[in-house]
């Protein structure tokens, strides 16, 4: 099966600062990656899937790039709201495998 | 959309227990569904999912042939039957339901519920 794995897995910065978080798939999955954010005792949200489409309400400051291997979640201006942990899924096929998460904090 | 999952609760190791999932506020049938665990302060799990016509289910190696995913579209109910629970198997499971009718990520999620293996 293929691995997901993130890096990563924790950081804090500060608010308006430019956040990029990377996720590799230990195979290429083409562009079948999603991206949840998960607030403490919440339930996980879709932020963005096909690697790079922004799901609806999903604020702009949010963007997704990558295929085949490699991927990136990038918050363009940390808003404190942002607080969460933050996961990558691959579902080219199943498994549709969670990568181990990234928590982001505000410095 | 909502979700609502039910049957979680107290289990001792080796036990079962079965999951319910009701859906509202779309066409249940014409959507893939998913189980997805967490363990207590861990990250997401896939465990499971299901096509929309229920005839393609797939599963996560650490439950495969202990768990079965089923649905009732005339009912818009989601199952997981658990079988030979063990301790690992603790966790919040939360039902989510997914953008298309084949198995892909999840934009509506219910709020889970607790599932804990103990004796």
């Amino acid at each position: 099966d293929i691995q997901m794995t993130q890096s990563p897995s924790s950081l804090s910065a500060s608010v308006g600062d430019r956040v990029t978080i990377t996720c590799r798939a230990s195979q290429g999955i083409s562009n079948y990656l999603a991206w949840y954010q998960q607030k403490s005792g919440k339930v996980p949200k879709l932020l963005i899937y096909a690697a790079s489409t922004l799901q609806s309400g999903v604020p702009s400051r949010f963007s997704g790039s990558g295929s085949g291997t490699d991927f990136t979640l990038t918050i363009s201006s940390l808003q404190p709201e942002d607080v969460a942990t933050y996961y990558c899924q691959k579902y080219n096929n199943a498994p549709l495998t969670f990568g181990g998460g990234t928590k982001v904090e505000i410095k | 959309v909502q979700l609502l999952e039910s049957g979680g609760g107290l289990v001792q190791p080796g036990g079962s227990l079965r999951l319910s999932c009701t859906a509202s506020g779309f066409s249940f049938s014409n959507y893939a569904m998913s189980w997805v665990r967490q363990a207590p302060g861990k990250g997401l799990e896939w465990v499971s999912g299901i096509v929309g016509s229920g005839d393609d289910t797939y599963y996560a190696d650490s439950v495969k042939g202990r768990f079965t995913i089923s649905r009732d579209n005339s009912n818009n109910t989601l199952f997981l039957q658990m079988d030979s629970l063990r301790a690992d198997d603790t966790a919040i499971y939360y039902c989510a339901k997914g953008r298309s009718s084949v198995v892909t990520p999840n934009n509506y999620w219910g709020q889970g519920t607790l599932v804990t293996v103990s004796s």
